[in-house]
């Protein structure tokens, strides 16, 4: 069983960045695939890119492109997720979840962001 | 990029069955997953690779996937299964994972 815990809850100012963490226990970080969603209130979920152990490369899609950067510490087993340049529709709960397949099978419990000036 | 579109909202009676659909180019070639998504809560997973349920979701709960559609069904729907669904493919071509809008479901 996974089991992922991220940071807490964060308050920012436009144009600022901010970094969320999640760590993770049940399974080491080097044997999954760490995703990030986020959810803006009263929005649905969206993908925001993955990070790969096995080539240490990370996947975004077109809309995070430059503004987000996936990384991972082996040794504290935990994921990073960094979003710059902070706008006020980036207000919106992150979740890292993976999962052994294609599914997210495991999810963190979330962390609100909220950009505010 | 991938596009799935689901019905924003269903409303069903208890006891009824509900069914959510994720429509899709072709999404019956791909593998197709549901979450469930209570306010306030992360979600969690119900169905994966079109119609497996995880340990612990009742068996009102199943999956289909073919053509241009997918499918997630609730039979005798309770109280407690109102919540938001998701569904999700992952893009083979560029990897990339993709969320269907969401469907509120309203037990009435």
């Amino acid at each position: 069983q996974v089991h992922l815990v991220q940071s807490g809850a964060e308050v920012k100012k436009p144009g600022a960045s901010v970094k969320v963490s999640c760590k993770v226990s049940g399974y080491t970080l080097t044997e999954l695939s760490m995703h990030w969603v986020r959810q803006a209130p009263g929005k649905g979920l969206e993908w925001m890119g993955t990070f790969d152990p096995e080539d240490g490369e990370a996947i975004y899609p077109q809309t995070f492109q430059g503004r987000v950067t996936l990384t991972e510490d082996t040794s504290t087993e935990s994921a990073y997720m960094d979003l710059s340049s902070l706008r006020s529709e980036d207000t919106a709960v992150y979740y890292c979840a993976t999962g052994v397949g294609d599914s997210f099978d495991f999810w963190g419990q979330g962390t609100l962001v909220t950009v505010s000036s | 990029s991938y596009v799935l579109t689901q019905p924003p909202s269903v409303s069903v009676a208890p006891g009824k069955t509900a069914k959510i659909t994720c429509g899709g180019d072709n999404v019956g070639t791909k593998s197709v997953h549901w979450y469930q998504q209570r306010p306030g809560q992360a979600p969690i997973l119900v169905i994966y690779y079109d119609s497996d349920r995880p340990s612990g979701i009742p068996e009102r709960f199943s999956g289909s996937n073919s053509g241009n559609t997918a499918t997630l069904t609730i039979s005798r729907v309770e109280a407690g299964d109102e919540a938001d669904y998701y569904c999700q493919v992952r893009d083979s071509s560029s990897d990339h994972r993709v969320f269907g809008g969401g469907t509120k479901l309203t037990v009435l």
